[in-house]
């Protein structure tokens, strides 16, 4: 079984603040994806990264970034400069077969 | 990036009619493709995985003989909720993954907000 755990239910951050959402992913499986997804307002999933478990380089994309550490079963995703655009919920995501999500971070960015 | 398309993107119905949903990879072969639910304000709970081809696997708690899944083709999977009842109501997102551009990864489509009156 896997578990995927988004301690944090709200964040508001002011417009340009950064802000790091924290995802932690428990598996005993070896091979893995983790995932992260934007949901705006619309209701439509939006697909930000896949990483492998194997992969632990972090990576840059924009204004987004993502810390993978295997040691503390940790994917955490960082926006910088936060824009009012980013409000949305965030779902962090792991699985192989088959997807876990966790229950979503709810960012508001303040103007 | 990978389509998925879904049909329709709401619907309302009464209670104890039955509903539709096409879930459509549009520019790939989807050999597998999963049916999630979303209750408000809640994350995606999934309800069942098909192969293409064969019989779907519901996860525990999901009625099989309420939600009938049919993946007959590599590019087109169906939902239908059977006598829906006010309960059924929530938003139904598919995704689908397959060969090619998908493949490891899941891809999602736009979501299907169902309310049964």
């Amino acid at each position: 079984a896997q578990k995927v755990t988004q301690a944090q239910t709200e964040i508001s951050v002011v417009e340009k603040e950064d802000v790091t959402l924290d995802c932690v992913y428990e598996t005993r499986d070896t091979t893995y994806y983790l995932f992260w997804y934007k949901q705006p307002p619309s209701g439509e999933l939006v697909f930000l990264i896949r990483r492998n478990s194997f992969d632990e380089q972090n990576e840059i994309s924009g204004r987004y970034s993502w810390n993978f550490q295997k040691s503390t079963s940790s994917f955490n995703f960082t926006i910088t400069a936060s824009q009012v655009v980013d409000s949305a919920v965030y779902f962090c995501a792991g699985g192989y077969q088959k997807v876990t999500f966790g229950t979503g971070t709810k960012l508001q960015v303040i103007p | 990036g990978a389509v998925v398309s879904q049909h329709p993107s709401r619907v309302i119905c009464k209670s104890g009619t039955s509903v539709k949903i096409e879930c459509r990879s549009l520019d790939f072969q989807a050999t597998t493709m999963f049916w999630y639910r979303q209750f408000p304000k809640q994350s995606l709970m999934l309800m069942a995985t098909s192969n293409e081809g064969s019989k779907a696997t519901y996860e525990q708690g999901v009625e099989k003989d309420k939600f009938l899944i049919n993946h007959a083709s590599l590019t087109l999977s169906t939902l239908t909720v059977t006598s829906a009842h006010p309960e059924d109501s929530s938003f139904y997102i598919c995704s689908a993954r397959g060969r090619g551009l998908a493949e490891e990864t899941q891809y999602f489509g736009p979501g299907t907000r169902l309310l049964v009156l």
